[in-house]
Order: structure tokens, then sequence, then C-alpha cells
């Protein structure tokens, strides 16, 4: 059981290239994430997706797309990088615990840097 | 106005020490709140999540929840070197999937 998973744990790109951020998770759960985390600010939620074929905007949605591949599968895309776009990303998932509400589990993190 | 506020820190204790950590917020329709501690380079690792106002226990950590005051706590006695981390506060609503977090408090306990 390796709960979340994230591919690649480290990038760097240059400002225009694309790449694609992919997360996995073997808990069943329903409901993905994608955050980014700065230095003062905190977890920034950028998409979730509360079931297969759904997703919905975050707070920083701009200049990125998800795909909710399968109930398994998240990945995050820059179609375009820009230096602004540095910054360690996270992948959650969330399922039901006995108290009957969702808590969530991250991955390990993807760190990128745009230069 | 944030709807989650936490202290950054820096704090520093000494071994052996009580840690209190402290997160207010906005929203009343916040009903469930979690403790999530991050070591550096890692992700968030759940602590802690509890629904009621009060204390939950769990070992050495206890999360304390004021829903009047809109105040959560997490308690760490008889602190240890393997604590130091980043100490994050989440909540959400009873409905919904979103989660909001603060934006953690660094911990150093020294040997």
């Amino acid at each position: 059981n390796a709960g979340v998973t994230q591919t690649p744990k480290f990038q760097v790109l240059k400002t225009g290239q694309s790449m694609t951020l992919q997360c996995a998770q073997d808990m069943n759960h329903n409901s993905m994430y994608w955050y980014r985390q700065d230095p003062g600010m905190g977890l920034r939620l950028i998409y979730y997706s509360a079931s297969e074929g759904t997703t919905d905007k975050g707070e920083v949605p701009n200049g990125y797309n998800v795909s909710r591949l399968n109930k398994r599968e998240f990945s995050l895309r820059l179609e375009s990088a820009a230096p602004s776009q540095t910054s360690v990303y996270f992948c959650a998932s969330s399922g039901y615990e006995t108290l009957g509400r969702e808590t969530q589990y991250f991955g390990p993190g993807t760190r990128l840097l745009v230069l | 106005q944030k709807e989650v506020e936490q202290d950054p820190g820096p704090l520093s204790v000494p071994e052996g020490a009580i840690v209190s950590l402290n997160c207010t917020y906005s929203n009343s329709a916040f009903q469930y709140f979690m403790w999530y501690r991050q070591y550096s380079r890692k992700g968030p690792e759940l602590l802690m999540y509890t629904y009621s106002s009060g204390n939950k226990e769990d070992g050495r950590f206890t999360a304390q929840v004021d829903k009047s005051s809109k105040y959560i706590s997490l308690f760490i006695r008889d602190s240890q070197p393997s604590d130091s981390a980043t100490y994050l506060c989440a909540m959400s609503a009873w409905t919904g999937n979103q989660f909001y977090f603060g934006t953690g408090t660094s911990l150093t306990v020294i040997p």
C-alpha cells in the first residue's frame, strides 16, 4: 500500500516549456487534489476532483490544467511554464474515516524550478 | 482576511518542554479540524483529526477545539528532537470537498 505517489520528484524547466506532473493513489479515494506550497503562503489549492470525471478550480488555477484519468490518477499540466510557477507541488487524496468525514493524505511532493 | 490564521513562528524549545501551537479561523461553517506534521522536504503527514469541541488525546499529542472562540490548539508534551518540523492546521466544512490550511508553524526542539 503505497498511499499517494507523485512523479517526478524534481524538475527544472525553462520558461515556456510544458510538463505534466503525475499523481496516483491506491486507497480507493474518490477525491483528489493538487496544491502548491510556497514560503509564507502555505498550501494553496490549484484544482481538485471530487470524483472520477469531475474537476473544479481552486484558489490559484491560472496557468494549469488537470485531468482525472481514472479513479486512481490525477495529473497536473503546465502548458507554458513561468518563473512564478516555481514551487513545490503536492497531490493529495481524501477518503472517509470512521467519523464519516473525508481526511486528506498527501504525496511526497514535486519540486519544480522554472528558469 | 485569510480564513485560517496561524503564527508562523519559528518556535524553538528545549527537549521535554510542552509546546502549544494555535490557529484561529473566521468561517463558522468549519466543523472538522486536522493537524498535519511536515518534515523538511517531505509531504504533510496527518497527525490528528477531530470534529467536536473539547480535547482529543493521542499519546503525547492533544488537539483542542473551541468553536465558540474559533480557536484550535495542538499541545505536544515531553517534546522530542524528532518533533522538529512544521505543523499545519487544516479545517473543512461538514459538506463540500475543500480543505483550508494555515501557513504552518516551524518548531525546533533542542536536545
